[in-house]
Formats: C-alpha cells, sequence, structure tokens
C-alpha cells in the first residue's frame, strides 16, 4: 500500500492551461516536500509545506496543505513547456525515540506541457 | 559548487558480477541516502545513513549493501546483480541527520546512474 498517492499520474495540456495535480495520504503527516524532476536529472525542491491550510506561492505555482494534513495540492497557473516534468510530493517518516527518519515519496505526476 | 555527485551515470553489467556506484557530497551534510526509481512506482529508497558509521534499511534493501567510513562518501554496492536490479539509481543527501525529524530539510540529489543488468 503506497502512504503517499499522486494523481493524476500522466498529464498532457496546451501551453497557457491551467492545472492542479494532489498529493493525498490516509495519514496525518507533519509536513510535506514537493519536488520537481526533469528528464536526465535529479528531482529538485520546489517547496515545504508545514501548517494545515498553508498555501505557498512559487511564481506560477501554488501549493496548498490541506487543513486536515493529509493531502495537499499543486496548481499551476498558465502552463509552459518549461514546467514539463516529474512533480513528487515526499515526507519524513521516523522515530523521535531513535532520532532517525527516512524519506516517503509518492509515485509522481508526470507532466507535459505542449507548445 | 555544492552538489551531490554519482559515478558512472551509465553502467551495464551482467549477472553475478559485482559492482560498486559512487556518490560524495561537498555540503557536509549528515544524512545520506540510495533511491531506485522504477516506473509506475516512483521513488524507493534503498538505504540511508544518519551520520558516519550509522545506517539504516529503507524499503527495499535486499541484494544492496552500503557503507558510510568517511562523511562525505556513500557507496552503493552490489555483490551479485541480478535482472531485477535494472534501475535508475539516485544518491541524495541532507544536511541534518540524527535527531532531525521534522527539520524538513530537503534533499539535494545526484543526477542518477542508469544501471542495466543482463
Amino acid at each position: 500500500t503506497q502512504l503517499l498517492e499522486q494523481s493524476p499520474q500522466f498529464l498532457s495540456i496546451q501551453e497557457g492551461e491551467n492545472l492542479t495535480v494532489y498529493c493525498n495520504s490516509s495519514s496525518v503527516f507533519s509536513s510535506l516536500q514537493w519536488y520537481r524532476q526533469e528528464p536526465g536529472e535529479g528531482p529538485v525542491l520546489l517547496v515545504t509545506v508545514v501548517t494545515g491550510g498553508e498555501v505557498k506561492k512559487l511564481k506560477r505555482l501554488t501549493f496548498q496543505f490541506g487543513d486536515a494534513r493529509k493531502d495537499s495540492s499543486l496548481h499551476i497557473t498558465a502552463a509552459q513547456p518549461g514546467d514539463t516534468g516529474l512533480y513528487l510530493c515526499a515526507l519524513q517518516r521516523g522515530s523521535s525515540a531513535s532520532g532517525t527518519y527516512k524519506y516517503i515519496f509518492g509515485t509522481g505526476t508526470r507532466l507535459k506541457v505542449l507548445a | 559548487e555544492a552538489q551531490v555527485t554519482q559515478n558512472p551515470r551509465y553502467l551495464i553489467t551482467v549477472t553475478g558480477k559485482k559492482l560498486t556506484v559512487t556518490c560524495s557530497q561537498n555540503m557536509n551534510h549528515e544524512y545520506m541516502s540510495w533511491y531506485r526509481q522504477d516506473p509506475g512506482l516512483g521513488l524507493r529508497q534503498i538505504y540511508y545513513s544518519m551520520n558516519v558509521e550509522v545506517t539504516d534499511k529503507g524499503d527495499v534493501p535486499e541484494g544492496y549493501k552500503v557503507s558510510r567510513k568517511e562523511k562525505r562518501n556513500f557507496p552503493l554496492i552490489l555483490e551479485s546483480p541480478s535482472p531485477n536490479q535494472t534501475s535508475l539509481y539516485f544518491c541524495a543527501s541532507s544536511l541534518y541527520g540524527q535527531g532531525a525529524l521534522r527539520t524538513n530539510s530537503p534533499l539535494h540529489f545526484g543526477n542518477g546512474t542508469r544501471l542495466t543488468v543482463t
């Protein structure tokens, strides 16, 4: 069972359109990170959301953390070909007692923006 | 330039022939980890290390070994590779190690190693 479910899995849109991708979990999480991965490269952090209901903006990208902290969304306004890539959500999961933690990633949304 | 460096970028090998993928970071990060990326399965953590000489299994550790003798290096070893280990591998590092749960420190990734085992 995947801890983090992302949807849609694939998305192909025309330049200028708006889109939203989702990251959902059955568990509450304390924070969530969003990464973007371009072809041939490793993922790069876009943003971290921490507070339930939080909204963060990064130019044309708007990130929202659900009030119950079980879901998050990424909205892109007026998509451009440069937005093409794999969008991944991730969280830290671990033990406060042991002090160890690991990262869990969602399956990703592969976005293609056509010129 | 601050970076995570993996080598090689591409590797084709045969079943059973031991191989090592190197990973080095120059940011003095405590936390280092290895992932494999497969279509439809996303990034899955193989091993991670909170600091020097401290390593732990991730979600898919079978068939892999790691070591952390120095802070900057975290090699991934496949003692006897099999075709089901054909995948895209990423090394990543993060500033904080043990005791840093919920610091939200981001992962910095290398550019990946595409491994094919025939």
